[in-house]
């Protein structure tokens, strides 16, 4: 089935700790985010690829990193420099100018 | 710079009936876009409707509709008849056309809708 998939669902970062969550899609969109979701708070962007090999920093940005080696991968690592990491983490895709695809979320916590 | 505003953080209605959950947004470009998800307690983000800035009627899907009113710049989703699935957080959120051809979404905060039976 063509989708977003998001690994893993729960993760656990102790104090200095980077780590790294996976986004793959297979729908073939040259577009993907990440967003942020802290308790009862709306989408936040951390960053953003309009194609491979670039990306952009969205409103979020410090303490994170990301790369977009492949269309189908946007990994993204929180690194120790990111003092509050908590959240519910969501990856999306689109088409342009289309709607965003999202995956099922990662929710990171700290140790 | 772009904001979307949801005033409603939690509503009621009772099964079967409608509902109006109100987005305000703030944008100075004539061409956006408006989207409406939902995201139920298991966390996933689901798209329910869209509406572009520049179309002349109301969107409609299914039980769903957007109440556009672009002098008062808002979005209002209305569900009709609703349902015990219907329970969950509903986001508004804007895309506006970007001169460097990003088409990133801004998203409310959010209003969740418990139905009650």
């Amino acid at each position: 089935d063509g989708g977003i998939t998001q690994s893993p669902k729960y993760l656990f970062r102790k104090e200095g700790q980077n780590v790294t969550l996976s986004c793959e899609q297979n729908l073939n969109h040259d577009a993907m985010y990440w967003y942020r979701q802290d308790p009862g708070q709306g989408l936040r962007l951390i960053y953003y690829s309009q194609i491979v090999n670039d990306f952009q920093k969205g409103d979020i940005a410090e303490g994170y990193s990301v790369s977009r080696e492949k269309k189908e991968s946007f990994p993204l690592t929180v690194t120790s420099a990111q003092k509050n990491p908590t959240a519910f983490y969501l990856c999306a895709s689109s088409p342009p100018a289309g709607k965003l695809f999202f995956g099922s979320g990662t929710q990171l916590s700290v140790l | 710079a772009q904001k979307i505003t949801q005033t409603q953080p939690g509503m009621f209605v009772q099964e079967k009936e409608a509902v109006t959950l109100d987005c305000t947004y703030d944008t100075s470009d004539p061409s956006y876009g408006l989207f409406w998800y939902k995201q139920p307690s298991s966390g996933e983000m689901i798209f329910l409707i869209y509406q572009g800035s520049y179309d002349q009627q109301n969107a409609t899907e299914g039980r769903y509709s957007l109440n556009f009113q672009k002098a008062r710049k808002s979005a209002n989703l209305v569900i009709s008849a609703s349902q015990l699935g219907d329970s969950a957080m509903y986001f508004c959120a804007m895309r506006e056309a970007r001169m460097d051809s990003s088409y990133k979404l801004i998203f409310g905060s959010g209003t969740r809708l418990l139905v009650r039976p």
